[in-house]
């Protein structure tokens, strides 16, 4: 069982609908980084969180860390949105490694 | 060139191949790595490398072996590889090792081994 599990593994949706991906995790972190990678293999870090709730655009990111638990939305889904989104965490004992979950593989359909 | 480069992008190589992947980063950073990621599987960290020097190998087979000669290039030097180490292979760069750095990704060489 992967330390970082994400749920689901693949995601179909139609253009507008609002979208939630989510990232569990069973260690301590120090902070959890969220990643989207496109059909061509390149990775662009989304966000970084270690706390609360951020925001960019269409793009709102959320973590609880009781709950060891994130979530990633996205508003207004639009076909150029798909991609493969990836849940990473830093370790809290493994310094500047990154765990990553298996990936989220999201079609928006027009 | 900005960001992060690799080449080449896409690399097929018989089992008694010699070749290498390169990767490039402009951003000033002094911390590379190297990633695997293979179908339906999660990245997979190979090597670090912070200030040129390799901090972390991955128990990675020797068959991969890396060069970083400066702080904006490294290398994975590839021969006698097995069919199953073809995959994507992704490079990526950060300020530093230790603590939270945000990495940035290079677009990868999607790498056939025949």
């Amino acid at each position: 069982k992967n330390e970082v599990e994400q749920s689901p593994q693949n995601l179909t949706a139609q253009e507008g609908e609002f979208i939630t991906i989510n990232c569990s995790y069973s260690v301590g972190i120090s902070a959890l980084h969220w990643l989207q990678q496109h059909p061509g293999g390149g990775i662009v870090s989304l966000f970084m969180l270690s706390s609360g709730k951020k925001k960019h655009g269409r793009l709102i990111a959320t973590i609880n860390i009781q709950e060891k638990h994130s979530s990633l939305h996205i508003t207004a889904s639009h076909p150029r949105d798909s991609a493969v989104y990836i849940c990473a965490v830093w370790e809290e004992t493994s310094g500047s490694r990154l765990t990553f979950g298996e990936g989220t593989q999201l079609t928006v359909n027009p | 060139e900005t960001g992060v480069t690799q080449t080449p992008r896409h690399l097929v190589m018989g089992m008694t191949n010699k070749k290498s992947l390169k990767c490039e980063q402009h951003l000033g950073h002094n911390a590379m790595y190297w990633y695997k990621q293979s179908a339906k599987k999660p990245l997979e960290l190979m090597f670090v490398y912070n200030f040129k020097e390799q901090t972390e190998n991955n128990s990675v087979p020797s068959r991969f072996s890396p060069e970083c000669p400066n702080s904006s290039h490294l290398f994975l030097h590839l021969h006698t590889l097995q069919p199953e180490d073809s995959a994507l292979y992704l490079c990526a760069s950060s300020p530093r090792t230790g603590g939270v750095n945000e990495q940035f990704f290079g677009p990868g060489t999607r790498l056939t081994v025949l």
